[in-house]
């Protein structure tokens, strides 16, 4: 089942800019996971953050998580065009089970 | 980062006949290896969770006898989709992980359109 809800659905913003992304769950997590997916691609890796933790950086990204409010949100500075593509979080249970669970996804454009 | 591949990237394939997409890890041993779908504009819905050597683990909704799920090595993971219909057209996309890892590599997705 889905747990993750994304806003915005879609973010338009100008090269330049800082984008920011959300991410809220429902269920306690072990950690939170970042993706990128341009479009009829498979997805990209970006940053994994644990539950212990409350923030990460990774290049021009950062992430923070809030577990006493089950949500996240994903900053890219200094936006790029390439940075165009579709970001997904996906929480990973602490079942064990280590079946991600994605949200809906942002639909990022940056314009030049 | 470690890379997964996924074979073929598309297929067209006529309503009821059936459909092979692999799954392997290039550099990597893959304990685990996921199976999802995508459709236009959506997020993943994972479809089965696999271990190597044993019998896929399939999420409510997906049923197991139209979508076979083969793990036989740490590098392979195979999806048959069987007697496909025009509504199985879909985004597939695979994922595996190594033992004692917490991220998941993703294939590049195998497009599926059945007609």
């Amino acid at each position: 089942s889905q747990q993750g809800e994304e806003d915005p659905q879609a973010l338009s913003i100008q090269e330049g800019e800082n984008a920011t992304m959300n991410c809220s769950y429902k269920t306690s997590i072990n950690n939170l996971q970042w993706y990128r997916q341009n479009s009829g691609r498979g997805l990209v890796h970006l940053i994994l953050i644990r539950s212990n933790e409350r923030e990460k950086h990774s290049g021009r990204l950062r992430v923070t998580l809030d577990t006493s409010k089950k949500s996240s949100s994903l900053l890219i500075t200094a936006s790029r065009a390439a940075d165009t593509a579709s970001y997904f979080c996906a929480t990973d249970g602490i079942q064990g089970a280590q079946k991600l669970v994605f949200g809906q996804g942002t639909r990022l454009t940056i314009n030049p | 980062g470690a890379v997964v591949s996924q074979h073929p990237s598309w297929v067209i394939c006529k309503s009821g006949t059936s459909v092979k997409i692999e799954c392997r890890s290039l550099d990597f041993q893959a304990t685990t290896m996921f199976w999802y779908r995508q459709f236009p504009k959506q997020s993943l819905m994972l479809m089965a969770t696999s271990n190597e050597g044993s019998k896929a683990t399939y999420e409510q909704g997906v049923e197991k006898d139209k979508f076979l799920i083969n793990h036989a090595s740490l590098t392979l993971s195979t999806l048959t989709v069987t007697s496909a219909h025009p509504e199985d057209s879909s985004f597939y996309i695979c994922s595996a992980r190594a033992l004692y890892q917490e991220t998941q590599y993703f294939g590049p997705g195998t497009r599926l359109l059945v007609l």
